[in-house]
């Protein structure tokens, strides 16, 4: 079956410590992003990707990084320097950069105690 | 910037019935998309249904239907006979047609249905 995976669904970390959130896809889709969902909120974008090893910053990139060395695979690390990095965070990805409609991974809670 | 508005934080509707939930948008532009993507209790992000703003003609998928005002900015999602799995958060959504193509999300409305 095509489609995104994200993983874990539940992830647990210490303040100060970098965590990495997975997510893949298979679906042939050159673009993908990363949002985070934050309580009564809608989604913000992070980080995208329209290619491989080519990626910009969203709207709250700070305290974030990523990579894209190959083109199912869009890591996304929490720095400790996210200064509120609990949240549920969703990868997406399309087509192409102008596809027009984006197809969204099962999500990672994650929560930095 | 753009920005998405939907003025109903909670709707509910009985079964069978139909319920419109609202969206407002901001922008400049001639030519962007809109979404409607639904959000059940597992969080895994849906997509409803999709408008181009160039089309007059109101996208239409199964039960689920839009009334796309583009004069007024307006994106109201409705949903006919409605079922128990439609309950779920809706988030309205915009994308630009040219330059950067994330979505700009609304904060969303929590549809309950009433059996």
């Amino acid at each position: 079956d095509g489609g995104i995976t994200q993983s874990p669904k539940y992830l647990f970390r210490k303040e100060g410590q970098n965590v990495t959130l997975s997510c893949e896809q298979n679906l042939n889709h050159d673009a993908m992003y990363w949002y985070r969902q934050d309580p009564g909120q809608g989604l913000r974008l992070i980080y995208y990707s329209q290619i491989v090893n080519d990626f910009q910053k969203g709207d709250i990139a700070e305290g974030y990084s990523v990579s894209r060395e190959k083109k199912e695979s869009f890591p996304l690390t929490v720095t400790s320097a996210q200064k509120n990095p609990t949240a549920f965070y969703l990868c997406a990805s399309s087509i192409t950069h102008r596809g027009r409609e984006q197809y969204f991974g099962p999500g990672t809670r994650l929560t930095v105690t | 910037a753009q920005t998405v508005t939907q003025s109903q934080p909670e709707m509910s509707v009985q079964e069978a019935e139909t319920v419109t939930l609202s969206c407002t948008y901001d922008t400049s532009e001639s030519d962007y998309y809109l979404f409607w993507y639904k959000q059940p209790p597992s969080r895994q992000m849906i997509l409803v249904i999709r408008q181009e703003a160039y089309k007059q003609q109101n996208a239409t998928e199964n039960r689920f239907s839009v009334n796309f005002q583009k004069a007024a900015k307006s994106f109201s999602l409705k949903i006919s006979d409605s079922q128990l799995g439609d309950a779920a958060m809706y988030f309205c959504a915009y994308r630009r047609e040219i330059g950067a193509n994330n979505l700009f999300f609304g904060t969303g409305t929590r549809l309950t249905v009433i059996p």
